[in-house]
């Protein structure tokens, strides 16, 4: 089994319909993430949890919002879909900043891809 | 702001070498990352440099890094087609670590 869950992997939508995608991992990690993809783009941070009490916004946070329901489970959710919303959505953990102990690095879902018509 | 930079497209032949550059902007970043996404799949990592390190090699790989310049690249040795994918370029953010920021991905097409 994946260390870090996705679901769904594809949703097709309305514009206007509430949609949550949902992550949970085994990893044990304190840090969750939602990253969006797009084409030419690379990926952008959405938001971003250090713990179950914390959340925080990245750099595209509008039209976002997150629960941190455990320290396993994090989830996005678009309130009101839009088109410009379309898009490949990654949940990533890490289990700290590299520092001398760890190297900080994320470990990724494979993705899920929304489609908002 | 933070920004990591690279170019978005590079072909070469089978048996070649690849190079992959990237620049970024956060000098406080302890770590820089490469990652790899394959069709359909997620980003893994495939490489990482300490900051304190000009290079680092694995395998068919070579990392560089100019910290004067802010400037990393990416060389895979005898490319193979297998090694067609999209390579990230990554540095962490924030005194925490906030984050990491990605590039927006080098497609490497690798022809036979």
């Amino acid at each position: 089994d994946a260390d870090v869950t996705q679901t769904p992997r594809n949703r097709i939508t309305k514009t206007g319909k509430r949609i949550m995608l949902e992550c949970s991992q085994t990893k044990g990690h304190d840090r969750m993430y939602w990253y969006r993809q797009d084409p030419g783009l690379g990926l952008r941070l959405i938001y971003y949890s250090f713990d179950v009490k914390d959340i925080n916004k990245g750099e595209i946070s509008d039209g976002y919002s997150v629960s941190r329901q455990a320290q396993a489970k994090f989830s996005l959710s678009l309130e009101s879909a839009i088109p410009n919303q379309t898009a490949l959505y990654f949940c990533a953990t890490s289990d700290g900043p590299g520092g001398w102990t760890n190297t900080g690095e994320l470990f990724f879902g494979e993705g899920s891809r929304l489609t908002v018509l | 702001g933070e920004d990591v930079e690279q170019s978005l497209f590079l072909s070469v032949r089978e048996g070649d070498s690849s190079v992959i550059n990237c620049t970024y902007t956060d000098s406080s970043s302890t770590y820089l990352y490469w990652y790899k996404q394959e069709p359909g799949a997620g980003l893994q990592l495939l490489t990482y440099i300490f900051s304190n390190m000009d290079m680092k090699q694995d395998q068919r790989l070579t990392v560089l890094l100019n910290k004067k310049d802010k400037h990393l690249s990416l060389r895979i040795a005898d490319t193979q087609t297998g090694d067609s994918a999209i390579y990230f370029c990554a540095e962490s953010i924030g005194q925490a670590g906030t984050a990491l920021i990605f590039g927006k991905g080098t497609t490497l097409s690798v022809s036979s």
